[in-house]
């Protein structure tokens, strides 16, 4: 069983430019989510992707969207990035949505913004 | 609104040692609470969740942490650690049900020293 895969690894932007990142769900898993986690800092709840729609969001501006394929891969997309951008962008992924289903994370992709 | 908050960025304790790492929560309603551990490069692993059933959750690798109502507290504990347990260790309490909308904390690095 493969587990979350992320990609690229790691990843450098300068800011104003957009950045697209990658997440493939572990097999039979429907639910998505995504985290940024600064350095020295716990992971922060960017948003979620249940069947293909986004059904939870933190408090990330509208610039900070995302996707989910019908495989239930999923991508985010930053635009116009700020220097504040430079994190490790984590996925997660579930059976599905909810409190009974464990999330497994991926290893993560490093940003940094320039 | 509902938070954790984890005393000690830093603990450090000797190969066989008790391990306690703390977490204070906020929450006005029964919480989800979880903790998880990550290692260098690596993403998220779930070590144990608090659903309202037990107070005493077991978890994997021996850890075990107690949900305290009165003092608000989900302390991790394991009462040998291993050199191998040198990780950060994130607390976190689920802010929606029906999503993977998590509040984690600042996390604590445990060190083991030989």
């Amino acid at each position: 069983e493969t587990g979350v895969t992320q990609s690229p690894t790691h990843l450098i932007k300068t800011r104003g430019q957009q950045v697209t990142l990658r997440c493939s769900s572990q097999s039979g898993h429907n639910t998505v989510s995504w985290y940024q986690q600064a350095l020295g800092q716990g992971p922060q709840f960017i948003f979620q992707y249940y069947r293909e729609e986004e059904n939870g969001r933190g408090n990330f501006p509208p610039r900070f969207s995302g996707l989910q394929f019908p495989n239930y891969s999923s991508e985010l997309n930053v635009n116009a990035l700020e220097l504040d951008d430079s994190a490790l962008y984590l996925c997660a992924s579930s059976l599905a949505s909810g409190q009974d289903y464990e999330q497994y994370f991926g290893p993560g992709t490093r940003l940094t913004v320039t | 609104a509902q938070s954790v908050t984890q005393l000690g960025s830093h603990v450090s304790v000797s190969e066989g040692a008790l391990v306690l790492l703390r977490c204070n929560y906020s929450s006005s309603v029964p919480p989800y609470l979880f903790w998880y551990v990550q290692y260098p490069n690596q993403g998220l692993q779930l070590l144990l969740k608090y659903t309202s059933a037990a107070t005493l959750v077991k978890g994997i690798n021996g850890f075990e942490a107690e949900f305290k109502k009165s003092e608000t507290s989900f302390h991790l504990t394991k009462p040998s650690a291993h050199m191998s347990d040198a990780a950060e260790y994130f607390c976190a309490v689920r802010l929606n049900r029906g999503n993977n909308d998590m509040r984690f904390g600042a996390g604590t690095r445990l060190t083991v020293k030989p």
